[in-house]
């Protein structure tokens, strides 16, 4: 079954203690992106990777990392995590060369509660 | 002001009745218009796409585009309760860059009463 996994689905920690959300696919998609969700804001991107050793900042990438050593991984890193960043985390993922129609893959979410 | 408009709800309607979902944005150079389903603990997953004016149709469901106006809709006829979901305008300019990136609403949250 194609999929985009995250791990863990819910995540309750304290301010500066490192953490990482992990992201797979088995789609062999080039393009991966990670967005946060928070209410009234809908989705915002964080970063994207068009392939593997490509990464490039989203519109709200501040205290976050993320890495592409592999094509189907694609971690989100919080080094030093502050409650700010508690929100709703998605992963998806595109084949390259997509077109204008094709739907992004989205993982099931990841809730983060940096308290 | 937002790029994308989109009441949050939450909508709630009977079951039979005729939905109307809508979103307003600001740029004119806007393209191609997406509806996203986000069942609860669940990620976004597209419903409908649009290129430019007109409408577009799929079964029960109808997307519009209104250009003139800056306005999308999403129409959805016979409405049943598992269409209770938030839904999600989304919209992209061209060219198609290296980044498909999307500039998404903020969800309107609908409620199908059996």
């Amino acid at each position: 079954e194609a999929q985009v996994t995250q791990n863990p689905r819910y995540l309750i920690t304290v301010t500066g203690k490192k953490l990482t959300v992990t992201c797979s696919q088995n789609m062999n998609h080039e393009y991966m992106s990670w967005y946060r969700q928070d209410p009234g804001l809908g989705l915002r991107q964080i970063y994207y990777s068009m392939n593997v050793e490509v990464t490039d900042k989203g519109d709200v990438p501040e205290g976050y990392k993320v890495s592409r050593k592999e094509k189907r991984n694609f971690p989100l890193i919080l080094e030093s995590p502050s409650p700010n960043q508690t929100s709703l985390y998605f992963c998806a993922s595109l084949p390259s060369g997509t077109r204008h129609g094709q739907p992004q893959h989205f993982g099931d979410g990841t809730r983060l509660s940096i308290l | 002001q937002k790029e994308v408009e989109q009441d949050p709800g939450p909508l709630s309607v009977p079951e039979g009745a005729i939905v109307s979902l809508n979103c307003t944005y600001s740029n004119s150079a806007f393209q191609y218009f997406m509806w996203y389903r986000q069942y609860s603990r669940k990620g976004p997953e597209l419903l409908m796409y649009t290129y430019s004016s007109g409408n577009k149709e799929d079964g029960r469901f109808t997307a519009q585009v209104d250009k003139s106006s800056k306005y999308i809709s999403l129409f959805i006829r016979d409405s049943q309760p598992s269409d209770s979901a938030t839904y999600l305008c989304a919209m992209r300019i061209l060219p198609m860059d290296s980044n498909y990136q999307l500039i998404w609403g903020a969800g309107t949250k609908l409620i199908i009463k059996p």
